[in-house]
């Protein structure tokens, strides 16, 4: 049973094309976020949310909007998708006081 | 802003060796944690650190707070291939959700059998 769940795992699409990806997390858990790994493999916050509230914004393209439904879902749109948008997106979840951070398995998201 | 310096940045060694890896920040961290990533999955957290000076294992693993919670280390002892991975550092202010993770650049280990 899957704890944090992201799809797609691969997108593969063209430049200037708007894409989503989605997350879903069972635990309970009431902060989720999303975090960009790049080629070099370095991990960065880009939002996070408490209760579908916004609590972390990373200075990230307003290209970018997460939206979250619910406390239990954190989907991230991304508009006119540039080459440097290339990376894997982990969504990740905790609890608010809570110390373990769970991370999705990555989408791996290539523009060409 | 924040940043980790995590070293060495890979590391290739036999099976059955121990390993060290570190962290150090720039600036103080309350609670400092260890995730390993296996290629084409998410980080998973290994081990999790809130007290300076405070040293904890996992099994084969151990790591410690520095005293001055500007540092923390990551020991894997008797190394097995199981154990190749990317090994990231990370460090946040407090714990919870109002406090962001930062993340060290990762240490890829390779490990011959």
């Amino acid at each position: 049973d899957t704890a944090v769940s992201q799809t797609p795992k691969y997108l593969v699409t063209q430049m200037g094309n708007d894409k989503s990806i989605k997350c879903e997390q069972n635990l309970g858990h009431d902060t989720m976020y999303w975090y960009k790994q790049d080629s070099k493999k370095f991990l960065k916050i880009m939002f996070s949310y408490n209760n579908k509230e916004l609590i972390i914004n990373e200075t990230v393209p307003n290209r970018f909007s997460p939206k979250s439904p619910d406390k239990a879902h954190l989907n991230l749109h991304i508009n006119s998708l540039e080459l440097g948008d290339s990376a894997v997106y982990f969504c990740a979840s905790n609890d608010w006081s809570g110390n373990t951070i769970y991370f999705g398995e990555g989408s791996w998201l290539t523009v060409v | 802003g924040q940043q980790l310096n995590q070293s060495p940045q890979s590391m290739f060694i036999q099976e059955g060796e121990d390993v060290s890896m570190n962290c150090t920040s720039s600036s103080i961290f309350n609670t400092w944690l260890w995730y390993k990533q296996d290629p084409g999955e998410g980080p998973v957290l290994l081990i999790a650190l809130y007290k300076a000076g405070e040293l904890t294992s996992n099994g084969r693993l151990t790591a410690q707070f520095g005293i001055t919670r500007k540092d923390s280390f990551l020991n894997i002892s008797a190394s097995i291939p199981s154990d190749v991975g990317i090994y990231f550092c990370a460090g946040q202010l407090s714990p919870g959700g109002s406090e962001k993770l930062v993340f060290g650049k990762g240490t890829k280990l390779t490990v011959n059998p």
